[in-house]
């Protein structure tokens, strides 16, 4: 099945420090999704991008969709501690018979204040 | 608006033992998802429904059953439990298949 590799699988940074984050895949995607999970809870979406090349951005949280359609960035800005947490990046596919949304194997993100 | 609610939040069980995890949505989508998730290996997606009366295999889905009878509900069935299905569930949801999913807060089941 289709796999996403997502780097780096942890992080530990200084509050204040901008943070990047990529997934890659072999695969084309029609969609990319990126979640934070806190500790107990689900994941929340964070943004969701629908078009190749497309940048986006939630506060401090910039997102963008390769334009190969194969990758993703998620980077976040000037970091706070309730930033900790699990990043994951996901793809979707639409298409046919396939609705599946696959997951990155996430990046734990931990910030030092 | 309650979102995605899952039952119970823990659930200890023995090896053999059968169990539905509940899942409900009050937001009327009409997809819905069950996940596992492990350490190290990320969310699996098990089964999903785009509609009531329609469901299928997700890319772990043995030992596992569900159904979707309404719009609102998409239980999910261990019919005997083994230590290997000991993990942390979601369900998940979406207007259609191709917009994000909201997820619920997880049950979290050990099974010994």
């Amino acid at each position: 099945g289709q796999q996403l590799n997502q780097s780096p699988q942890s992080m530990f940074i200084q509050e204040g420090e901008d943070v990047s984050m990529n997934c890659t895949s072999s695969s084309i995607f029609n969609t990319w999704l990126w979640y934070k999970q806190d500790p107990g809870e689900g994941p929340v979406l964070l943004i969701a991008l629908y078009k190749a090349g497309e940048l986006t951005s939630n506060g401090r949280l910039t997102a963008q969709f390769g334009i190969t359609r194969k990758d993703s960035f998620l980077n976040i800005s000037a970091s706070i501690p309730s930033d900790v947490g699990i990043y994951f990046c996901a793809g979707l596919n639409s298409g046919g018979s396939n609705y599946k949304l696959t997951f990155g194997k996430g990046t734990l993100l931990t910030v030092n204040p | 608006n309650a979102g995605v609610t899952q039952t119970p939040k823990f659930q200890v069980l023995k090896t053999g033992q059968s169990m539905t995890l509940q899942c409900a949505q009050d937001m009327n989508h009409e997809y819905m998802s069950w996940y596992r998730q492990d350490p190290g290996m990320g969310l699996r997606l098990i089964h999903y429904s785009v509609g009531a009366g329609i469901t299928d295999q997700g890319e772990v889905p043995n030992g596992y059953n569900v159904s979707r009878s309404t719009t609102e509900d998409f239980p999910l069935r261990l019919l005997s439990a083994a230590p290997s299905q000991t993990s942390v569930y979601f369900c998940a949801s979406s207007y259609y298949i191709h917009q994000p999913q909201h997820f619920g807060d997880g049950t979290r089941l050990s099974i010994l």
